[in-house]
């Protein structure tokens, strides 16, 4: 199986910060890499797909970058509603397998 | 709006089985495959296989295989996932979700989640 691994597990930011959160596989995904975003309590929801499409309706603060085994989400400006547990998830082969998580904290 | 609701919480003894429902509404239920996952309390995600909604070909977890069983109704528009031989590390939240087009495009939208809790 291809291991998913995020990082930091946890950031602690503020309004307005810009935030980055990496993921790294364990093999060759080529582009072929999802993140999502889940708020307490809800279903994730896709904000990027194919490692750099935004999904409609997602803001354009978010944007992903990256491609092979190394991958990176940015909030530019982080808004009080970006603060969440936001996961990355390979799409290359099955078993489909997700990262451990990052919870953006307020600080 | 596309729409993806499932059955309520279920309270199951270890060894048996539950079933999970998925009624989906607001587009064409053939056209989409549809995966179940799973979250574990203050965990991350899990996935554990997928339907065809159209033909009913399954293609599951190795993890799951031999426990788990996924089907559909064509005409209720609704999918099913049974797992067998319940234990205290599947209580989880599970969900559906629909793919969205190829696996890149990844898993939009998704059911409110089922709890399963698994206790003597």
């Amino acid at each position: 199986d291809i291991q998913m691994t995020q990082s930091p597990s946890s950031v602690s930011a503020s309004v307005g910060d810009r935030v980055t959160i990496t993921c790294r596989a364990s093999q060759d995904i080529r582009t072929w890499l999802v993140w999502y975003q889940q708020k307490p309590g809800k279903a994730p929801k896709v904000l990027i797909s194919a490692a750099s499409s935004l999904q409609g309706g997602v803001p354009s603060r978010f944007s992903g970058s990256g491609s092979g085994t190394d991958f990176s989400l940015t909030i530019s400006s982080l808004q009080p509603e970006d603060f969440a547990t936001y996961y990355c998830q390979q799409a290359d082969r099955y078993p489909l397998t997700f990262g451990g998580g990052t919870k953006v904290e307020i600080k | 709006q596309v729409q993806l609701v499932q059955s309520g919480a279920e309270v199951k003894k270890p060894g048996t089985s539950v079933k999970v429902s998925c009624k989906t509404s607001g587009y064409t239920f053939t056209g989409h495959y549809l995966h179940w996952l799973r979250q574990a309390p203050g965990q991350g995600l899990e996935w554990m296989g997928w339907i065809n909604s159209d033909s009913g070909a399954t293609k599951y977890a190795q993890k799951f295989q031999g426990r788990v069983t996924m089907t559909r109704d064509t005409s209720i528009t609704t999918a099913y996932m049974e797992l067998k031989g319940l234990g205290s590390d599947d209580m989880a939240l599970y969900y559906c979700a629909r793919a969205q087009g190829t696996s890149a495009a990844g898993l939009d939208p998704w059911g409110q989640g089922t709890l399963v809790t698994v206790s003597s």
